[in-house]
Protein backbone atom coordinates (compact mmCIF):
# COMPACT_ATOMS: atom_id res chain seq x y z
CA UNK A 1 0.00 0.00 0.00
CA UNK A 2 1.99 3.14 -1.28
CA UNK A 3 -0.91 5.74 -0.61
CA UNK A 4 0.02 7.83 -2.73
CA UNK A 5 3.03 8.27 -5.63
CA UNK A 6 4.53 11.55 -7.44
CA UNK A 7 6.09 10.96 -11.27
CA UNK A 8 8.98 12.43 -11.51
CA UNK A 9 10.49 13.36 -7.95
CA UNK A 10 12.74 15.76 -9.83
CA UNK A 11 12.92 17.85 -13.46
CA UNK A 12 14.90 20.33 -15.24
CA UNK A 13 12.42 21.34 -18.47
CA UNK A 14 13.91 24.53 -20.67
CA UNK A 15 11.21 27.00 -21.18
CA UNK A 16 8.63 26.09 -23.83
CA UNK A 17 9.27 22.35 -23.19
CA UNK A 18 6.18 20.60 -22.04
CA UNK A 19 5.73 17.88 -19.65
CA UNK A 20 2.99 15.63 -17.86
CA UNK A 21 3.18 15.07 -13.98
CA UNK A 22 1.61 11.80 -12.53
CA UNK A 23 -0.11 11.68 -9.35
CA UNK A 24 -1.44 7.81 -8.70
CA UNK A 25 -2.83 6.35 -5.51
CA UNK A 26 -4.40 2.85 -4.43
CA UNK A 27 -6.44 4.27 -1.49
CA UNK A 28 -9.33 4.43 -4.05
CA UNK A 29 -10.26 8.10 -3.07
CA UNK A 30 -12.79 10.24 -4.93
CA UNK A 31 -10.95 13.37 -4.60
CA UNK A 32 -7.69 14.31 -5.90
CA UNK A 33 -5.44 17.96 -5.94
CA UNK A 34 -2.78 19.32 -7.55
CA UNK A 35 -0.91 21.67 -5.74
CA UNK A 36 2.06 24.01 -5.78
CA UNK A 37 4.31 25.34 -3.25
CA UNK A 38 6.44 27.99 -3.50
CA UNK A 39 8.67 30.51 -0.46
CA UNK A 40 6.73 32.54 1.54
CA UNK A 41 3.32 31.24 -0.61
CA UNK A 42 2.08 27.86 1.26
CA UNK A 43 0.20 25.76 -0.74
CA UNK A 44 -1.49 27.01 -3.68
CA UNK A 45 -4.71 24.64 -5.52
CA UNK A 46 -4.05 24.43 -9.51
CA UNK A 47 -6.97 22.15 -9.94
CA UNK A 48 -8.49 19.59 -8.66
CA UNK A 49 -10.76 16.47 -9.29
CA UNK A 50 -13.66 14.98 -7.52
CA UNK A 51 -13.92 11.47 -9.47
CA UNK A 52 -13.01 9.62 -12.30
CA UNK A 53 -13.39 11.64 -15.86
CA UNK A 54 -14.40 15.54 -14.48
CA UNK A 55 -11.56 17.98 -13.28
CA UNK A 56 -11.77 21.64 -12.53
CA UNK A 57 -9.80 24.70 -11.65
CA UNK A 58 -8.25 25.76 -8.63
CA UNK A 59 -6.40 29.27 -7.22
CA UNK A 60 -3.78 29.22 -9.91
CA UNK A 61 -5.08 27.46 -13.05
CA UNK A 62 -3.09 29.18 -15.87
CA UNK A 63 -0.47 27.10 -17.73
CA UNK A 64 -1.57 23.89 -16.42
CA UNK A 65 -3.97 21.51 -17.95
CA UNK A 66 -5.05 18.27 -15.98
CA UNK A 67 -6.57 14.63 -16.88
CA UNK A 68 -8.20 11.95 -14.30
CA UNK A 69 -8.96 9.44 -17.21
CA UNK A 70 -8.74 6.79 -14.78
CA UNK A 71 -10.14 7.25 -10.56
CA UNK A 72 -6.25 6.08 -9.44
CA UNK A 73 -4.53 8.44 -11.48
CA UNK A 74 -4.28 12.18 -11.43
CA UNK A 75 -2.26 13.81 -14.48
CA UNK A 76 -0.88 17.62 -14.16
CA UNK A 77 0.25 18.87 -17.83
CA UNK A 78 2.55 22.12 -18.61
CA UNK A 79 2.10 22.92 -22.63
CA UNK A 80 4.63 25.22 -22.55
CA UNK A 81 7.55 25.31 -19.69
CA UNK A 82 7.91 28.72 -18.37
CA UNK A 83 10.53 30.23 -15.50
CA UNK A 84 7.41 31.13 -13.50
CA UNK A 85 6.45 27.43 -13.66
CA UNK A 86 9.82 26.24 -10.69
CA UNK A 87 8.49 25.48 -7.64
CA UNK A 88 7.42 21.89 -5.69
CA UNK A 89 4.39 20.36 -6.96
CA UNK A 90 2.26 18.23 -4.30
CA UNK A 91 -0.60 15.95 -5.16
CA UNK A 92 -3.37 15.25 -2.39
CA UNK A 93 -6.46 13.41 -2.60
CA UNK A 94 -9.00 12.71 0.03
CA UNK A 95 -12.10 10.58 0.69
CA UNK A 96 -15.31 11.19 -0.24
CA UNK A 97 -16.56 9.88 3.14
CA UNK A 98 -18.54 12.72 5.12
CA UNK A 99 -16.33 13.88 8.21
CA UNK A 100 -13.36 12.94 6.38
CA UNK A 101 -13.47 13.70 3.05
CA UNK A 102 -11.86 17.46 4.76
CA UNK A 103 -8.36 15.34 5.54
CA UNK A 104 -5.61 15.45 2.80
CA UNK A 105 -3.40 13.10 2.06
CA UNK A 106 0.14 14.21 0.59
CA UNK A 107 2.34 12.63 -2.32
CA UNK A 108 6.53 12.96 -1.98
CA UNK A 109 5.85 16.22 -4.39
CA UNK A 110 7.92 17.28 -7.42
CA UNK A 111 10.61 19.64 -7.81
CA UNK A 112 10.00 21.00 -11.33
CA UNK A 113 12.85 23.80 -12.74
CA UNK A 114 12.29 25.83 -15.25
CA UNK A 115 15.46 26.88 -16.90
CA UNK B 1 -13.29 33.44 -0.70
CA UNK B 2 -11.56 32.50 2.21
CA UNK B 3 -8.29 34.64 3.47
CA UNK B 4 -6.26 32.63 5.60
CA UNK B 5 -3.67 34.98 7.97
CA UNK B 6 -0.79 33.06 9.64
CA UNK B 7 1.79 34.26 11.88
CA UNK B 8 5.16 34.63 12.61
CA UNK B 9 6.50 33.28 9.59
CA UNK B 10 9.68 31.97 11.56
CA UNK B 11 10.05 31.02 15.30
CA UNK B 12 12.62 30.00 17.40
CA UNK B 13 12.60 28.39 20.55
CA UNK B 14 15.04 26.62 23.21
CA UNK B 15 14.28 22.89 23.29
CA UNK B 16 11.92 22.32 26.73
CA UNK B 17 10.01 25.82 25.65
CA UNK B 18 6.43 25.85 24.33
CA UNK B 19 5.61 27.27 21.07
CA UNK B 20 2.55 28.94 19.83
CA UNK B 21 1.31 29.09 15.97
CA UNK B 22 -1.25 31.74 15.31
CA UNK B 23 -4.15 31.71 12.14
CA UNK B 24 -6.92 33.68 11.29
CA UNK B 25 -9.32 33.51 8.70
CA UNK B 26 -11.68 35.49 6.65
CA UNK B 27 -14.70 33.21 5.47
CA UNK B 28 -16.97 32.15 9.22
CA UNK B 29 -18.43 29.38 7.32
CA UNK B 30 -15.11 27.59 7.36
CA UNK B 31 -16.10 25.17 9.48
CA UNK B 32 -12.77 22.48 10.04
CA UNK B 33 -9.43 23.93 10.57
CA UNK B 34 -6.13 21.25 10.20
CA UNK B 35 -2.61 21.69 10.68
CA UNK B 36 0.32 20.14 8.98
CA UNK B 37 3.80 19.29 9.42
CA UNK B 38 6.12 19.50 6.87
CA UNK B 39 10.14 18.41 7.61
CA UNK B 40 12.26 19.73 5.13
CA UNK B 41 12.14 17.61 1.76
CA UNK B 42 9.43 16.01 2.80
CA UNK B 43 5.09 16.30 2.12
CA UNK B 44 2.84 17.97 4.38
CA UNK B 45 1.35 15.69 7.38
CA UNK B 46 -1.82 16.02 9.50
CA UNK B 47 -0.80 16.27 13.08
CA UNK B 48 -4.15 17.69 14.16
CA UNK B 49 -7.26 19.03 13.54
CA UNK B 50 -10.14 20.64 14.84
CA UNK B 51 -14.32 21.26 13.38
CA UNK B 52 -15.91 24.30 14.13
CA UNK B 53 -18.33 22.67 16.96
CA UNK B 54 -15.35 22.30 19.44
CA UNK B 55 -13.02 24.98 21.46
CA UNK B 56 -9.76 23.33 21.89
CA UNK B 57 -8.13 19.59 21.32
CA UNK B 58 -5.20 18.09 22.60
CA UNK B 59 -3.00 15.47 21.28
CA UNK B 60 -0.31 14.83 23.61
CA UNK B 61 2.46 17.86 23.41
CA UNK B 62 0.08 19.53 20.66
CA UNK B 63 -3.17 21.36 20.98
CA UNK B 64 -5.08 23.62 19.26
CA UNK B 65 -7.61 26.13 20.24
CA UNK B 66 -10.68 27.75 17.86
CA UNK B 67 -11.95 31.08 18.60
CA UNK B 68 -15.11 31.25 16.53
CA UNK B 69 -16.35 34.76 17.40
CA UNK B 70 -12.76 36.17 16.50
CA UNK B 71 -12.37 34.15 13.58
CA UNK B 72 -8.91 33.02 14.62
CA UNK B 73 -7.29 29.33 15.57
CA UNK B 74 -3.89 28.48 17.37
CA UNK B 75 -1.36 25.75 17.91
CA UNK B 76 0.04 25.15 21.11
CA UNK B 77 3.27 22.65 20.68
CA UNK B 78 4.72 22.41 24.80
CA UNK B 79 7.59 20.51 25.58
CA UNK B 80 9.25 21.16 22.31
CA UNK B 81 12.37 18.86 21.18
CA UNK B 82 14.42 19.48 18.24
CA UNK B 83 12.29 16.94 16.19
CA UNK B 84 9.57 19.84 16.12
CA UNK B 85 11.16 21.92 13.84
CA UNK B 86 9.38 21.96 10.50
CA UNK B 87 7.37 24.59 8.76
CA UNK B 88 3.72 24.27 9.72
CA UNK B 89 0.66 25.20 7.83
CA UNK B 90 -2.52 25.79 8.92
CA UNK B 91 -5.61 25.67 6.64
CA UNK B 92 -9.78 26.74 6.82
CA UNK B 93 -11.82 24.62 4.96
CA UNK B 94 -15.32 25.08 3.64
CA UNK B 95 -17.32 21.70 4.20
CA UNK B 96 -19.40 21.04 0.92
CA UNK B 97 -19.16 18.67 -2.55
CA UNK B 98 -15.96 19.66 -2.52
CA UNK B 99 -13.31 20.28 0.08
CA UNK B 100 -12.17 23.83 -0.74
CA UNK B 101 -8.73 23.94 1.80
CA UNK B 102 -7.11 27.64 1.77
CA UNK B 103 -3.57 27.30 3.46
CA UNK B 104 -1.44 29.87 5.34
CA UNK B 105 1.87 30.73 4.82
CA UNK B 106 3.50 28.23 6.98
CA UNK B 107 5.86 28.88 10.13
CA UNK B 108 9.02 27.95 10.00
CA UNK B 109 9.68 26.06 13.70
CA UNK B 110 13.25 25.71 14.89
CA UNK B 111 13.88 23.87 17.87
CA UNK B 112 17.32 25.02 19.42
CA UNK B 113 18.93 22.00 21.89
Amino acid sequence: NAGVTQTPKFRVLKTGQSMTLLCAQDMNHEYMYWYRQDPGMGLRLIHYSVGEGTTAKGEVPDGYNVSRLKKQNFLLGLESAAPSQTSVYFCAISPLIAGARETQYFGPGTRLLVL
Amino acid sequence: GENVEQHPSTLSVQEGDSAVIKCTYSDSASNYFPWYKQELGKRPQLIIDIRSNVGEKKDQRIAVTLNKTAKHFSLHITETQPEDSAVYFCAATLSGGYQKVTFGIGTKLQVIP
